[in-house]
């Protein structure tokens, strides 16, 4: 089994819809969670940390269930600059260190 | 402005040579990482350090190796010994501590010819 989970999709939505994505972790002991956002041919940049009380940046929402393992990240009013592969990332305890770990991604096509 | 430097941006290599990938960073982060891209396909761990004069293998560390002499730099080497190299090379450096993300630099495209 996968440590990090996602649909790699790709989701294909018109401008202005609202779209959510999944990511489910397999380590309960993991510790902090992360949306990354990677453009094709390019490097993965951070779009934002995820809390346990949840957290909202603009048109994103992020969430965590802890007792479910699984993150999420929520997309409101699509823009066509949303297209792109969102990775989730998972930071893992591996004897006393944490080592961040990749989902595959999933990729977002918003369409006029 | 901090951020983290790879080079070269491009890196074509023959079979049987060894190839090092540059990465260098001024951002004060303790940790560094490198990762492996394959198109479709996520990122896979091949080494991180934590500390100065310390690295740990990743996932996929085979045929490759790595050196950690300065806090800024993390230099890895794509040896002989791996079957196929021919990837995306991404490196990135933390502070170390759980609850903060990471910083990438702009990947290496490494060929082999």
């Amino acid at each position: 089994r996968k440590e990090v989970e996602q649909d790699p999709g790709p989701f294909n939505v018109p401008e202005g819809a609202t779209v959510a994505f999944n990511c489910t972790y397999s380590n309960s002991a993991s510790q902090s969670f992360f949306w990354y956002r990677q453009d094709c041919r390019k490097e993965p940049k951070l779009l934002m940390s995820v809390y346990s009380s949840g957290n909202e940046d603009g048109r994103f929402t992020a969430q965590l269930n802890r007792a479910s393992q699984y993150i999420s990240l929520l997309i409101r009013d699509s823009k066509l600059s949303d297209s792109a592969t969102y990775l989730c990332v998972v930071n893992m305890e591996t004897g006393g260190s944490y080592i961040p770990t990749f989902g595959r991604g999933t990729s977002l096509i918003v369409h006029p | 402005d901090g951020g983290i430097t790879q080079s070269p941006k491009y890196l074509f290599r023959k079979e049987g040579q060894n190839v090092t990938l540059s990465c260098e960073q001024n951002l004060n982060h303790d940790a560094m990482y490198w990762y492996r891209q394959d198109p479709g396909q996520g990122l896979r761990l091949i080494y991180y350090s934590q500390i100065v004069n310390d690295f740990q293998k990743g996932d996929i560390a085979e045929g490759y190796s790595v050196s950690r002499e300065k806090k800024e730099s993390f230099p890895l080497t794509v040896t002989s010994a791996q079957k196929n190299p021919t990837a995306f090379y991404l490196c990135a450096s933390s502070p170390g501590l759980a609850n903060y993300g990471y910083t990438f630099g702009s990947g290496t495209r490494l060929t082999v010819v």
